[in-house]
C-alpha cells in the first residue's frame, strides 16, 4: 500500500531563503505526483505535476524534481517571500483513481 | 472562471442528522472526487466518479453516499451524522484519472 509522507510537519524560515520541502512514497510505481498549496482555511492550489517519466518541473521560483527509484520527490521554493506561507502537500498517483495525499508542510516565511 | 464549487461552505449538524454536500464544475471534466481533511492526517478519499453514470467506493466511504447527477455535478450525502464525520470535505475534478486535480475550496462541517 502506497505511503507518502512529508518531513518537516513544520518549517519557519527567514524571507529570500531558498528552501527545499521534502516528499517520500514507499511504491515507486507512480503514474505522476502533484505538489499543492493550501492557505489556512481554504482550498487546494495546483503547482506543479510531474509525469513519471519526468524529472523536474518549473513554475517561476517554484521547481520541483522527482527521483522514482529512491521514492522522493523535493519542491524548492528560491527566494522565499512572507506571501509563501501555507502548507504544501504532495499527492502521488500509482495508476487510476486514488492518488494518496501527504499531511503536508506548514511553512511560515518571517518578514 | 469559477472551476470547482461546494455549497454550503460551513454547516453544523447534530448527531443523527442527514444533510448533502453539493459540488458543480464548469471545466467539462470527466472525473471528481470526495475527500475528507482531518488534522495531521493528508486528505483521505470517499468516494469518486470516473465518469458520468458511474461512482465508486474510495479508503473511507462509511456512512457517506454520492450522486453524480450530471457531468458537473457530484453530491455527497451522508444519511445519519455522527461525531467522528467532523471535517473539512473538499470536492475535487479531474478531465481524465491520470490528469492533474482542481479542488474545491471546502466545507467546514462539525457534527455535534
Amino acid at each position: 500500500k502506497q505511503e507518502v509522507t512529508q518531513i518537516p510537519a513544520a518549517l519557519s524560515v527567514p524571507e529570500g531563503e531558498n528552501l527545499v520541502l521534502n516528499c517520500s512514497f514507499t511504491d515507486s510505481a507512480i503514474y505522476n505526483l502533484q505538489w499543492f498549496r493550501q492557505d489556512p482555511g481554504k482550498g487546494l492550489t495546483s503547482l506543479l505535476l510531474i509525469q513519471s517519466s519526468q524529472r523536474e518541473q518549473t513554475s517561476g521560483r517554484l521547481n520541483a524534481s522527482l527521483d522514482k527509484s529512491s521514492g522522493r520527490s523535493t519542491l524548492y521554493i528560491a527566494a522565499s517571500q512572507p506571501g509563501d506561507s501555507a502548507t504544501y502537500l504532495c499527492a502521488v498517483n500509482g495508476g487510476g483513481f486514488k492518488t494518496i495525499f501527504g499531511a503536508g508542510t506548514r511553512l511560515f516565511v518571517k518578514a | 472562471n469559477a472551476g470547482v464549487t461546494q455549497t454550503p461552505k460551513f454547516q453544523v449538524l447534530k448527531t443523527g442528522q442527514s444533510m448533502t454536500l453539493q459540488c458543480a464544475q464548469d471545466m467539462n471534466h470527466n472525473s471528481m472526487y470526495w475527500y475528507r481533511q482531518d488534522p495531521g492526517m493528508g486528505l483521505r478519499l470517499i468516494y469518486y466518479s470516473a465518469s458520468e453514470g458511474t461512482t465508486d467506493k474510495g479508503e473511507v466511504p462509511n456512512g457517506y453516499n454520492v450522486s453524480r447527477l450530471n457531468k458537473r455535478e457530484f453530491s455527497l450525502r451522508l444519511e445519519s451524522a455522527a461525531p467522528s464525520q467532523t471535517s473539512v470535505y473538499f470536492c475535487a475534478s479531474s478531465e481524465e484519472w491520470a490528469d492533474g486535480y482542481t479542488f474545491g475550496s471546502g466545507t467546514r462541517l462539525t457534527v455535534v
